[in-house]
Order: structure tokens, then sequence, then C-alpha cells
């Protein structure tokens, strides 16, 4: 198994600023994934974190918006840019690792 | 796109009943997971299916793969309390390297 390190937990941030998740895993994984949630909703992919490349985006989410960085096998971090309150949501990392998803205690964050 | 989709959205039981989710995938899968995610919790792995009919169980909770791997199903036999919680699907279809989440279903035990 993996034990994934999130932080911040929670945040609130002003219109217009910017927040930066980090996310650390225990051991060495090839591919980390960010998610965001909405309450009560299921779980959507933002991206995959590639460890010496640039990350993979879903539709609908762009690198201008949301910058990752993968700089090693145990480390990423999600920047939400530019934050509206439409981002407001939580924000959760995993990790996969022997074909399953471990996931971070996720990051709330409500935009004012 | 791929899409999963779960039924019912909500179920509300009183403890002791049995409870059902059932998965539908819009493409054949390679294979299945189901996840938990408790109240205020981040979703946790619960079991992996990967043949066609597979039928795996956890004490009372019984997990079954279709036929044509485009659904699942979980049965939770005379719930608890402790099975509170949000139960998703997960497929990967093809050569994709990524899951698919399905839509959940949350699941309310009441004494």
């Amino acid at each position: 198994s993996a034990v994934i390190s999130q932080k911040p937990s929670r945040d609130i941030c002003q219109r217009g600023t910017s927040l930066t998740i980090q996310c650390q895993v225990d051991s060495q994984v090839t591919m980390m994934f960010w998610y965001r949630q909405q309450p009560g909703q299921s779980l959507t992919l933002i991206a995959t974190a590639n460890q010496g490349s640039e990350a993979t985006y879903e539709s609908g989410f762009v690198i201008d918006k949301f910058p990752i960085s993968r700089p090693n096998l145990t480390f990423s971090t999600l920047t939400v840019s530019n934050m509206s309150p439409e981002d407001s949501s939580i924000y959760l990392c995993s990790a996969i690792l022997e074909g399953v998803l471990f996931f971070g205690s996720g990051t709330q964050l409500s935009v004012l | 796109g791929q899409q999963v989709m779960q039924i019912p959205q909500y179920q509300h039981v009183q403890e002791g009943e049995d409870f059902t989710t059932y998965c539908n995938s819009s493409t054949t899968l390679s294979n299945i997971q189901w996840y938990k995610q408790r109240p205020g919790g981040h979703p946790v792995f619960l079991i992996q299916l990967v043949k066609s009919g597979e039928v795996k169980k956890q004490k009372r909770l019984t997990f079954q793969f279709g036929e044509a791997k485009k659904n699942s199903s979980l049965h939770i036999t005379a719930t608890q309390t402790t099975d509170v919680g949000t139960y998703f699907c997960a497929g990967i279809s093809g050569t994709a390297s990524k899951l698919t989440f399905g839509t959940g279903t949350r699941l309310q035990v009441t004494l």
C-alpha cells in the first residue's frame, strides 16, 4: 500500500489568487493523478502527473489554470491559478501502486 | 468518452437490511474496481475484478463483474452503521491507464 500526505487540508482564498497543493507519497510511484470532487459528486480527473514530462490534462482542464509539477517519483504539486468561486471544491491527489489507486486526504478549497 | 453510471444515487436502509448498488459502463472494461468514501474522507480501495463473470466476497460484501464486462454490482448483506458512505465503481477501458469513476451511490444506514 501507499501513504499519501497532502497539504494544505483546507484553505480559504481570495478571488484572483493562486494556491499550490502538495502531495508526498511514501514510496516511488510512476503515475500520480489529480482529481476534483464537488460536494456530493463523483471524482473528476484533472490531469495525470508524469515524472520527467509534462502533465496530461483531461478535457476541460488546461495547464495555465492548473499547472502541475512532478519533480521526482514521490512528489507532485497542483496549483489552482487565478481562482474564482467556481474553483471551490475538494482537490485530491492520488498515486497508482500495483494497479490500485491510493488517495491523499484531500484539500478543501473555498474561494471568496 | 467513457461514462460509468451507478444506481441508485442514494439509498437509506435500516440496519440489518441488504443493499445493492449497480454500476454500468458505456464501454467494455478491462477491469473494475470498487472504492468506499466515508463522509468527510477520501476514497479507499475495496476490491478489483478482472475476469468476466467474476464474483468476489469480503465478509458481508459481494462483488460481481458482468459477463460482458460492462457492468458490476456490490451487494452488502445485513448492513451495519459502519457501512455508511459513498460507494464508487471505477473502470479502465481498453488501453487507457486511467480510472473512470462512476457517479457513486450514497448509503445511509440507521438503527
